[in-house]
């Protein structure tokens, strides 16, 4: 069935390093959302993606949807501390109900 | 109110026990949704809720029984477990099953079977 592959599945960085992480697909995706898990906690929403080529920024947070809508990236810049914790892409394809989790990139930073 | 809130927090069950997870939201979602998440391993979907109907089952077993019984609430009847069903039980809703913006999560229930 449809995969989503999410790179890496983890990344430690030091405090005010940059932090990547890279959601694909080999198929197009209706849209793209990612979700924080903090250790111990709960997933939650952070933003979705639907147009080819759409740039989204939350703060520090810079989310991409590839122009072919079957890839996507969420960049931290100048991670701190409070970036700690789980990052998961979910996919949904087109004419599906159902999205689909990558396997998360697990950040720790190092202060 | 944008939480979902999810019963028990922590549940321990022999294999031969019938239990129910809880899960009730207040924001007008009318899609629910039930995840299980193993330790350091991403949700996966069991089952989705739509206007109260059950939409999607991902070829869960019959020993989870799902139930909706309004726009609210959204049960998880256990019975029969395995030691294997030991997870994280996620409940989550949204707007509507295809619409724009993403899935709020409650707690979830931490399940240990024995």
């Amino acid at each position: 069935g449809q995969q989503v592959m999410q790179i890496p599945q983890y990344q430690h960085v030091q405090e005010g390093e940059d932090f990547t992480t890279y959601c694909n697909s080999s198929t197009t995706l209706s849209n793209i959302q990612w979700y924080k898990q903090r250790p111990g906690g709960h997933p939650v929403f952070l933003i979705q993606l639907v147009k080819s080529g759409e740039v989204k920024k939350q703060k520090r947070l810079t989310f991409q949807f590839g122009e072919a809508k079957k890839n996507s990236s969420l960049h931290i810049t100048a991670t701190q501390t409070t970036d700690v914790g789980t990052y998961f892409c979910a996919a949904r394809l087109y004419n599906n109900n159902d999205m689909r989790f990558g396997a998360g990139t697990r950040l720790t930073v190092k202060p | 109110d944008t939480e979902v809130t999810q019963t028990p927090k922590h549940l321990v069950m022999g294999m031969t026990n019938k239990k129910s997870l809880k899960c009730e939201q207040h924001m007008g979602h009318r899609a629910m949704y039930w995840y299980k998440q193993k330790a350091k391993k991403p949700p996966e979907l069991m089952f989705v809720y739509s206007y109260e109907k059950l939409s999607i089952n991902e070829s869960v077993p019959s020993r989870f029984s799902p139930e909706c019984p309004n726009s609210s609430l959204l049960n998880l009847h256990l019975h029969a477990l395995q030691p294997e069903d030991s997870a994280l039980y996620l409940c989550a809703s949204s707007h509507r099953v295809l619409a724009d913006g993403g899935q709020y999560f409650g707690p979830g229930t931490r399940l240990l079977v024995l």
